[in-house]
């Protein structure tokens, strides 16, 4: 089964600086894609960012970008000059070929942005 | 194009009586999926379904749980006699699946029922 490990339960930053969140999978298939979830106190899930797996070039969304390094199995999130509104819970997900439609997700990343 | 809308956004339900939670999908979907998250986890998949067809329920507990997504109207997630433990925020996400072998579309989830069993 595929596992999503986010090792960092909260993180810090100070506004206008740039913090990278990280993400470890562990997956046997070979095609999948990967997300970043934001989850502000609303609780409202929102799309920031997604990778499809055969792509070498890592994601790019405005100021969040990914760092995907498939033989690793890594797939971390570096947010550039942090805002107040990017503090969230913030969930890594992965969604693989015999996982059918389903989304795994991490455990989230508490991020706090400091003014 | 309005997004995922689910209702009711906050329920309390004593133990014993069920809870109906309802998602509408984007416009242009027609595939619904159902997520639980427990206080401080992340989402718990439960079950994907399109109009009329549950297609993977794994996730869902083989008791008092029950999905639907008819042809007319929202999809319900429906709970008989809940539980304490029960409590929790259900999202819905939607989908509109391209064909891809692997699917790929990203799923644009609702704001979440929050049930609270009393």
């Amino acid at each position: 089964a595929q596992t999503v490990t986010q090792s960092q339960p909260e993180m810090s930053v100070q506004e206008a600086e740039t913090v990278t969140l990280s993400c470890t999978y562990d997956t046997s298939e070979s095609d999948y894609y990967l997300f970043w979830y934001k989850q502000p106190p609303s609780r409202q899930m929102i799309l920031v960012i997604r990778q499809e797996a055969y792509k070498q070039q890592n994601a790019t969304e405005n100021r969040f970008s990914v760092n995907f390094q498939k033989a690793a199995k890594s797939f971390s999130l570096k947010i550039s000059d942090s805002q107040l509104g990017d503090a969230a819970m913030y969930f890594c997900a992965y969604k693989g070929e015999t996982s059918g439609s389903r989304l795994t997700f991490g455990e989230g990343t508490q991020l706090t942005v400091n003014p | 194009n309005a997004g995922v809308m689910q209702n009711p956004r906050h329920l309390v339900r004593r133990r014993g009586q069920e809870a109906r939670l309802r998602c509408s999908p984007m416009k242009g979907h027609s595939h619904v999926y159902w997520y639980r998250q427990l206080p401080e986890e992340g989402l718990k998949f439960m079950v994907y379904l399109q109009k009329e067809n549950i297609i993977d329920e794994s996730g869902m507990p083989k008791e008092r749980f029950s999905a639907e997504f008819p042809k007319e109207g929202p999809s319900i997630l429906r709970i008989q006699q809940v539980v304490r433990g029960d409590s929790a925020a259900y999202f819905c996400a939607s989908s509109p699946i391209v064909g891809t072998p692997i699917g790929g579309e990203t799923q644009y989830f609702g704001p979440g029922t929050r049930l609270l069993v009393l």
